[in-house]
Order: structure tokens, then sequence, then C-alpha cells
């Protein structure tokens, strides 16, 4: 399996506060992804890395900015949450045509 | 804009065999790929074509035209552990980001 993790795996906040969820590989793949999955919506690009800060937005980017100051990880922050956000939230890295995805996380924001 | 149509839901028995389709719209398609996601768990990569034609995995396979915008993923011998969410994705010419389908969730009953 590829070595990527999620932190944290499950947080409950409350709509008006920051959160920030870590991304982090062993594999030294350039690109890495944050995607979020609601019923009914499949898997949705939130934002996109593409080296040591050069990211972009994807579909679902308002509401979310990133960082990556290291190859190894990508943080995905929530500057003030609101409950539109409550969701599960994968990251994913990529070294080509394939995706290997993390555990997720499960995020509620009452 | 990006779209793709994959059926919600199919229902199987253990034994037989499946085809979930995938029709794509898409501006500068490079490729389809599929994924498996079982319940509380990662997507986790199974194909990808960029050339029309079947590809061959163990017991799965999956087909793409070019021409006909149109994909597909067989799976035979239908195990109760097939049960599970099947993802499509294209990748564009150019990107690395993928825009994958809403999913098709499968039900294999003995």
């Amino acid at each position: 399996d590829a070595g990527i993790t999620q932190s944290p795996r499950h947080k409950v906040t409350e709509t008006g506060t920051p959160v920030t969820l870590r991304c982090h590989q062993t594999e030294n793949h350039r690109y890495m992804y944050w995607y979020r999955q609601d019923p009914g919506h499949g898997l949705r690009l939130i934002h996109y890395s593409y080296g040591v800060k050069d990211t972009d937005k994807g579909e679902v980017s308002d509401g979310y900015s990133v960082s990556r100051s290291k190859t190894e990880d990508f943080l995905l922050t929530l500057e003030s949450a609101t409950s539109s956000q409550t969701s599960v939230y994968f990251c994913a890295i990529s070294g080509g045509s394939e995706q290997f995805f993390g555990p997720g996380t499960r995020l509620t924001v009452l | 804009g990006q779209s793709l149509e994959q059926p919600s839901e199919v229902t199987a028995v253990e034994g037989a065999i499946v085809q979930i389709n995938c029709t794509y719209q898409t501006s500068g398609f490079y490729g389809l790929s599929w994924y498996q996601q079982h319940d509380g768990g990662a997507p986790t990569f199974l194909s990808y074509n960029a050339l029309d034609g079947l590809e061959e995995t163990g017991r799965f396979s999956s087909f793409l035209s070019r021409s006909d915008s149109y994909g597909y993923l067989l799976l035979q011998e239908l195990q109760m552990k097939d049960s599970a969410s099947y993802f499509c994705a294209v990748a564009r010419a150019g990107s690395y980001q993928l825009t994958f389908g809403k999913g098709t969730k499968l039900s294999v009953i003995p």
C-alpha cells in the first residue's frame, strides 16, 4: 500500500472555527490532492498540488485553502467551518495515471 | 465542462457477470480510470484505459471506446466481497487531475 496517512481521522467542530486537516506521504510523489465525498456527489476535487508551494483550485475550492511547504505534507484548512463542509475528506497522491488515497477524515461541523 | 454518467445502483447474483457502464463528455480526453470503494473505506485503483479496447486484470476487465466516449467495467465470477461502489474517472491531456463520476453501488446477492 502507498504510504499515505491523514490526521485527524475524525473531528467534530463548531461553525465558525478554523480546522486544519493533514495529509502525509512517504512516497515522494509530486502530485497531491484533496477531495470531499458526499452522498450523491461522488468525489469532488477541492485543491491539488503539483509541487512544493505549487497549488491550484479544484471544482469546489470556495471556503478552503491549502499549503504545501514540504513534499510529504499537504494541509487543507477551513478558515471558518460551516455546516455545509460536513463531509468525508480524502487525500490522494499520484506519480502517474493512478491515484492512491488516504484513509479519509470524517469531519462534522455542528 | 466535464460530465460522467454511470448507473447509481446495480444488483447481481454471486458467480454471475456484471457490466458497469460509464459515458463521459470532456474536452482533451486522455484516459478513463476505475476505482472501487467499500463502505467506510478509501477508493482503490482498479484499472486505466488510454487506448481503445479491453484491459484484463484477473476477474476484472475494463473497456474503452474513445469514439463513443464510453467505457465499462466488467466483473466476472462475482463474489460477495465485490459488493462496493465503483467510480469511473476521466483524465484530461496535460492535467494530473481526475474528474470522478458519482459512482455505482454494486450489491452482490447469494
